[in-house]
């Protein structure tokens, strides 16, 4: 199985802030990686699929690089609905694995 | 945007198989992945497997044994089995849909449903 790592587990921030989370694959994924957002007691929210390309409806302050092994999710100018868990995916190969998720709290 | 709705149990006993299903409405069967994944009580997201349009299908080694996932196309439905299931098989169920174009990701899921192993 591929092995997806986030950085960091959990991170503070403030409204307005720049964040970035980082997903490291255990091999080489190309670009087959996708970003979600989830919210206590929901279901996850797609973000971002083929590591860069912006789900339809999701607001541009949300992006995503990357390829091979390492990928990033950025959020450029956080809002008070931005604060959640975000999971990344990978596509590549099953079983389809996801990193442990990331929790972004407010400071 | 295809909208998916989970049913069955809430509560399973050790040993007996669970089987959910999920409905699919507003979009169609084809050209589609038909997943389910689980979540563990405060924890992060397992892949189970999935079946495409075409009725193949891909498990997650872990269950493999264990898990059959199949597709009724005539109701717009798909379901899960989960045989001999253990407290560990405790969490929150969600079905999901991937079109061939988000590469493998999951453009649609539903609300999830919790399932708990007890006697």
């Amino acid at each position: 199985d591929i092995q997806m790592t986030q950085s960091p587990s959990s991170v503070s921030a403030s409204v307005g802030d720049r964040v970035t989370i980082t997903c490291r694959a255990s091999q080489g994924i190309g670009t087959w990686l996708a970003w979600y957002q989830q919210k206590p007691g929901k279901a996850p929210d797609l973000l971002i699929f083929s590591a860069s390309t912006l789900q339809s409806g999701v607001p541009s302050r949300f992006s995503g690089s990357g390829s091979g092994t390492q990928f990033t999710l950025s959020i450029s100018s956080l809002q008070p609905e931005d604060f959640a868990t975000y999971y990344c995916q990978q596509s590549s190969s099953f079983p389809n694995t996801f990193g442990q998720g990331t929790r972004l709290e407010i400071k | 945007q295809v909208q998916l709705q989970e049913s069955g149990p809430g509560l399973v006993k050790p040993s007996e198989t669970l089987i959910l299903t999920c409905t699919v409405s507003l979009g169609s069967i084809s050209n589609n992945y038909w997943s389910w994944i689980r979540q563990s009580p405060g924890k992060g997201l397992e892949w189970i497997g999935n079946v495409y349009f075409s009725g193949s299908t891909n498990y997650n080694p872990s269950l493999k044994s264990r898990v059959t996932i199949s597709l009724d196309t005539s109701k717009n439905q798909f379901s899960l089995k989960l045989r001999s299931v253990t407290g560990p098989d405790t969490a929150v169920y969600y079905c999901a849909s991937s079109h061939t174009l988000l590469r493998g990701a999951m453009g649609s899921w539903g609300q999830g449903t919790l399932v708990t192993v007890s006697s």
